[in-house]
């Protein structure tokens, strides 16, 4: 694709209830990164995934957090019974391969916003 | 835990003139850098690179500067435009093989026509 697209850009929802966050690399990029950011904050990274391995989930802030990319290509952000404070910002990016130098290009964004 | 950050939140300048946004970074093992810009809206959109073996990178309008021994990374923006009003941000690699990004505050850029 021309760039990486995510969806929904927007997501409201109240606590307690599941969202699922959607993330369409570059095709043929290898590797794609799902990073959290809080206003006026930088990225934080959360997870990525080298094709379909997530060799490093270690960003997840809790276990209400899960990311997949079965086929790898096309990835999800799953928030379980999510709360206030997981109102934020979520990015997707993807890049040709894994390893330093290879250039992340980033994604819209969701803004998930948790009532 | 260490972390990239910034010296300046904001930074104001009339179109013309040359930008400096600074970083500072106390990772020793910070192997690469990346410069980022965020226009209002959009995702983080990659500048310029440098590596670790380098103390100065050049692109078009824009010139990356790394100081190993203060641990100082400083972006320069030549003949600054509206166009280039954005937040900055730095961002590193702390050793890893895969290119996991550390990213810093940002400073918000604001050129005056």
């Amino acid at each position: 694709g021309a760039g990486v697209s995510q969806s929904p850009r927007y997501k409201v929802t109240k606590r307690g209830q599941d969202v699922t966050l959607r993330c369409d690399p570059i095709s043929s990029h290898a590797t794609l990164y799902w990073y959290q950011q809080a206003l006026g904050q930088g990225p934080e990274f959360l997870t990525y995934f080298n094709y379909e391995a997530q060799p490093d989930k270690s960003g997840l802030p809790s276990d209400r957090f899960s990311a997949e990319r079965p086929e790898g290509s096309i990835s999800t952000l799953t928030i379980q019974r999510t709360e206030q404070r997981d109102s934020a910002m979520y990015r997707c990016a993807s890049s040709p391969r894994a390893g330093v130098g290879n250039e992340q290009f980033f994604g819209p964004g969701t803004r998930l916003t948790v009532l | 835990g260490e972390s990239v950050g910034l010296h300046l939140p904001t930074l104001s300048v009339q179109e013309g003139d040359n930008s400096i946004i600074n970083c500072a970074y106390s990772n020793s093992a910070s192997d690469y850098f990346i410069w980022y810009k965020q226009e209002s809206g959009k995702g983080p959109q990659f500048i310029i690179d440098i590596r670790s073996n380098m103390d100065k990178r050049q692109g078009q309008r824009v010139t990356v500067l790394l100081n190993k021994t203060v641990k100082h990374l400083s972006l320069q923006i030549a003949a600054t435009q509206p166009g280039d009003s954005a937040v900055y941000f730095c961002a590193e690699n702390i050793g890893t093989s895969y290119g996991k990004l550390t990213f810093g505050q940002g400073t918000i850029l604001t050129v005056h026509p």
